[in-house]
């Protein structure tokens, strides 16, 4: 147990749904990510929040729109998903954001595009 | 951020020392150096940290020579749990809005 739980653990999802990740962390974290991780391709950091504010944007598609309420929960609403977006979506926290920082992370989110 | 480049894989028996390198030649002045594990279909699990010569915690050791050019993570005596992708990564300290990349890893199969 990390302290940080990601929901659902697997979704199926058409082309056409829309769906939301939810995270939430219990650690008292003030940064946030999302991870993307395509089957045997390295992590890809798709989006950081520090204290709530957005901070970087990996260049990730506009089908994918985080939302960040409060430090504690970090959301992945997606819509208009295309088959390559099949992947598991980690989330990870840590004190603050940098380089340094110990990242904490969720068991992921299995998503499957049909 | 600092490039780094691993083994692809590597492979041990039970009870063996396993020791992977990860080459970082351009790293900072202010870079430290940080490994992490991660088994399939689960999020990576931080194990150690240093910036130079030895670090040793429950888990592992680091193992960081003078000119910081390399870093060896040191698993003793690994068992068959500890098959795994481990990765390496180096980043700036204090760096606001920097995050850490990660790379491919090394897949570490450990047989009996």
């Amino acid at each position: 147990e990390t302290g940080v739980t990601q929901t659902p653990r697997h979704l199926v999802m058409g082309m056409t749904n829309k769906k939301s990740l939810k995270c939430e962390q219990h650690l008292g974290h003030n940064a946030m990510y999302w991870y993307k991780q395509s089957a045997k391709k390295p992590l890809e950091l798709m989006f950081v929040y520090n204290f709530k504010e957005q901070t970087e944007n990996n260049s990730v598609p506009s089908r994918f729109s985080p939302e960040c309420p409060n430090s504690s929960h970090l959301f992945l609403h997606l819509h208009t998903l295309q088959p390559e977006d099949s992947a598991l979506y980690l989330c990870a926290s840590s004190l603050q954001q940098g380089a340094r920082e110990k990242l904490f992370f969720g068991s992921g989110t299995q998503l499957s595009v049909l | 951020l600092a490039k780094t480049t691993q083994p692809i894989s590597m492979d041990s028996y039970e009870g063996q020392e396993v020791n992977i390198t990860c080459s970082h030649n351009n790293i900072a002045t202010n870079d430290y150096i940080t490994w992490y594990q991660q088994f399939p279909s689960q999020g990576p699990r931080f194990i150690i940290q240093g910036y130079k010569t030895k670090v040793t915690n429950e888990v592992a050791s680091l193992f960081i020579p003078a000119d910081r050019k390399s870093s060896t993570l040191s698993l003793p005596r690994v068992s068959l749990s500890d098959t795994a992708v481990y990765y390496c990564l180096v980043g700036e300290a204090n760096q606001a809005g920097t995050a850490l990349i990660f790379g491919k890893g090394t897949t570490l199969s450990v047989s009996s």
